[in-house]
């Protein structure tokens, strides 16, 4: 099975844009997690999304949303970037909630606010 | 809330010498603890979970609830062993996926 891809790999952007990453996770699962890795707070959960719903926030502004698509590819939207939002973005595909199933991570969506 | 302390920024030991990295985490519930690696230039992989009671690649963890520690561990370290290792904790019950993450400890093992 092909891993959880991740598009772009880089990004520039300038302050007060907007931005959209993407995420395919692997065949068959249905949950999409989304997480922000800085070198000060270290990888932070964003949200999750199963089954087009998102079933899970962290403690980011509204400004980070998302969304999720019926064959489970996800999107991630910032608004009015800021440049503490330079970050990696990692995504992270699971079949589904129940315990102990093994979350599978992507390379990652490398973002710079200038 | 939730919380994971990896106490030590670097680790370094020799080759041959036994190895602990420590995870302490701070929750109310019944939690799901996680060790993650990530090697030189390759994504983030989950190295072991608690409930499987496992080894993998000669590391093991137990989870102590007494004093809410889930260390990490290998007797005998190897220089392949170097990477970042985060120690994470999934809040159980809510049927979602959120993990929340240590800061991570980079491991350096010494030829």
């Amino acid at each position: 099975k092909a891993g959880v891809t991740q598009t772009p790999r880089y990004l520039i952007k300038t302050r007060g844009q907007q931005v959209t990453l993407s995420c395919s996770p692997i065949s068959g699962h249905r949950s999409v997690s989304w997480y922000q890795q800085t070198p000060g707070q270290g990888l932070q959960f964003l949200f999750e999304y199963f089954s087009e719903t998102q079933r899970n926030k962290g403690n980011f502004p509204g400004r980070f949303s998302g969304r999720q698509f019926s064959n489970s590819r996800s999107e991630m939207n910032v608004s009015t970037l800021e440049l503490g939002d330079s970050a990696l973005y990692l995504c992270a595909s699971s079949p589904g909630g129940t315990s102990g199933n093994e979350q599978f991570f992507g390379p990652g969506t490398r973002l710079t606010v200038l | 809330a939730q919380r994971v302390t990896q106490p030590e920024k670097l680790l370094s030991v020799f080759k041959g010498a036994p190895v602990e990295l420590k995870c302490n985490y701070s929750y109310s519930g019944s939690p799901e603890l996680f060790w993650y690696v990530q090697y030189s230039r390759q994504r983030l992989q989950l190295l072991l979970r608690h409930i499987s009671r496992e080894s993998i690649k000669g590391f093991t963890a137990d989870l102590n609830k007494g004093e809410t520690s889930f260390h990490l561990k290998k007797p005998f370290a190897q220089e392949e062993d170097s990477a970042m290792y985060y120690c994470a904790l999934r809040v159980s019950g809510a049927g979602s996926y959120q993990l929340t993450f240590g800061k991570g400890t980079k491991l350096s093992v010494i030829p």
